[in-house]
């Protein structure tokens, strides 16, 4: 399986953007990164996925370096409310169509006001 | 729409008695359905997931189980409950795309403390 690597915490002012990075060096050529964030006290949240170009929704943009090693979410304004764990879940293994997500650590991002 | 409902919200109970977590889906067929647990500071891990009603996949040996008696039923249970089984648990569900593309809807939760 492909591992990530985020770091432990970032911080944040409030309107400021935020660039959120992930390393996934060992991923193959057809594998998806997936973002997702968990609010205090609640389930975890899709926020974004892609393979190779960048990719926006009304959430997030997510980069995607051009050798597919790493890759950033980028939170084009922070508020208050995208204080949160965000996971950059690597693809999982196997033959099967189902996602198998696998958590890890996570970075823990800090807005302040 | 589709929502995702787990209950209770918040569980104590004491050591050596039964458990039973229920999570229910609305809005969608035959989803995929999955159970996580997230102890106190660590991340989520995944306990068991279900392509099909009656059909059930383990991928951590402990003294849980699961069933799926309906389609968009997922029960979690134990006979008895040990200290190391408080935690958060979560259910989720998805539905099978494209292979790598999939994305995974979480219910609310429940807080289990065992004591």
């Amino acid at each position: 399986d492909a591992k990530t690597t985020q770091p432990n915490s970032m911080e944040s002012n409030e309107e400021e953007p935020v660039h959120l990075p992930c390393n996934h060096s060992t991923i193959s050529g057809t594998d998806y990164i997936h973002w997702y964030r968990q609010l205090p006290s609640q389930g975890p949240e899709y926020v974004i996925h892609g393979l190779t170009s960048n990719v926006n929704n009304r959430m997030a943009s997510l980069a995607i370096a051009e050798d597919r090693k790493s890759s950033t979410l980028i939170l084009h304004r922070a508020t208050l409310r995208d204080a949160a764990v965000y996971y950059c879940i690597p693809p999982y293994a196997g033959g099967t169509s189902y996602g198998k997500l696998t958590f890890g650590q996570g970075t823990i991002l800090t807005v302040h006001p | 729409s589709q929502t995702i409902h787990q209950w209770p919200a918040t569980l104590v109970q004491p050591v050596g008695s039964p458990l039973s977590l229920e999570c229910t889906v609305e809005g969608t067929s035959n989803p995929n359905l999955y159970w996580y647990r997230q102890a106190a500071g660590r991340g989520l891990q995944l306990l068991f997931y279900s392509v099909g009603i009656g059909q059930i996949s383990s991928e951590v040996p402990q003294n849980l189980s699961a069933s799926r008696p309906q389609d968009r039923q997922f029960i979690l249970s134990s006979k008895k409950l040990l200290l190391s089984d408080s935690g958060f648990y979560l259910c989720a569900w998805s539905v099978t795309l494209m292979r790598g593309q999939e994305t995974q809807y979480f219910g609310p939760g429940t807080r289990l403390l065992v004591l």
